[in-house]
């Protein structure tokens, strides 16, 4: 079975530029899930998907930030226009149920560096 | 505001010592508890779960941790470590406070086992 996948592993931009993140959940996961690392930091919940629809956006730092899963498949986050403070491990999780017991699958997350 | 803490950042152990690992939360209630754990190069993946029943919880790769509630916390055990258990281990906890769907990450412990 495959696993969540993220794309690209790695994203170095220079400020004021454009990313977009994409992550493909394990295929019939409902629900998908955004966190992020800033170096050194903890790991912070960003939003939450159900199916298509935005569950949970409180994580969002702010509004150059915009997730989407179109089609309740796969997602994207797009960071524009990118700041300093951007940077980070951004990971991408699925999971079956909404129980909140279930375990979370990991992507291996996209290294950005923003200069 | 609600928040995991994990003591040590940076953990070194020798080959078969013994591990535990620190976790405390601030929250009151109903919580589910788990710890992650993220190999080199790999993705972040489950090492055991609490939601209820039995306090003393065991994982994979020989792992326990206990859950007590009047302490707060939720410390990861084992016996006897082993090289291949250098990695990066994160609790997290989720409650009816955060929204079950809702993980809030410590900051990592930092792993080393010397052969």
């Amino acid at each position: 079975e495959a696993g969540v996948t993220q794309f690209p592993s790695h994203s170095v931009i220079e400020k004021g530029q454009t990313v977009t993140l994409r992550c493909d959940p394990i295929s019939g996961h409902d629900n998908l899930y955004w966190y992020r690392r800033v170096m050194g930091k903890e790991i912070k919940f960003l939003l939450h998907f159900v199916k298509e629809s935005k569950q949970d956006e409180s994580g969002m730092p702010n509004n150059r930030f915009l997730a989407e899963r179109t089609g309740g498949t796969y997602s994207t986050l797009k960071v524009q226009p990118a700041e300093l403070e951007d940077s980070g491990v951004y990971f991408c999780a699925s999971s079956q149920g909404t129980a909140g017991n279930e375990k979370l699958f990991f992507g291996s997350g996209t290294q950005l560096s923003v200069l | 505001a609600q928040s995991v803490s994990q003591h040590n950042h940076h953990v070194i152990l020798s080959e078969a010592a013994s591990l535990e690992l620190g976790c405390n939360y601030s929250y009151g209630g109903t919580v589910n508890l788990f710890w992650y754990v993220q190999y080199p190069g790999q993705h972040l993946q489950l090492l055991l779960k609490y939601f209820s029943g039995d306090p003393l919880v065991k994982g994979i790769k020989g792992f326990e941790a206990e859950f007590i509630k009047s302490k707060f916390s939720f410390n990861l055990r084992k016996p006897s470590v082993q090289w291949s258990d250098t990695a990066e281990y994160f609790c997290a906890v989720n409650s009816m406070n955060t929204g079950f769907q809702k993980l809030v990450f410590g900051t990592g412990t930092r792993l080393l086992v010397s052969p």
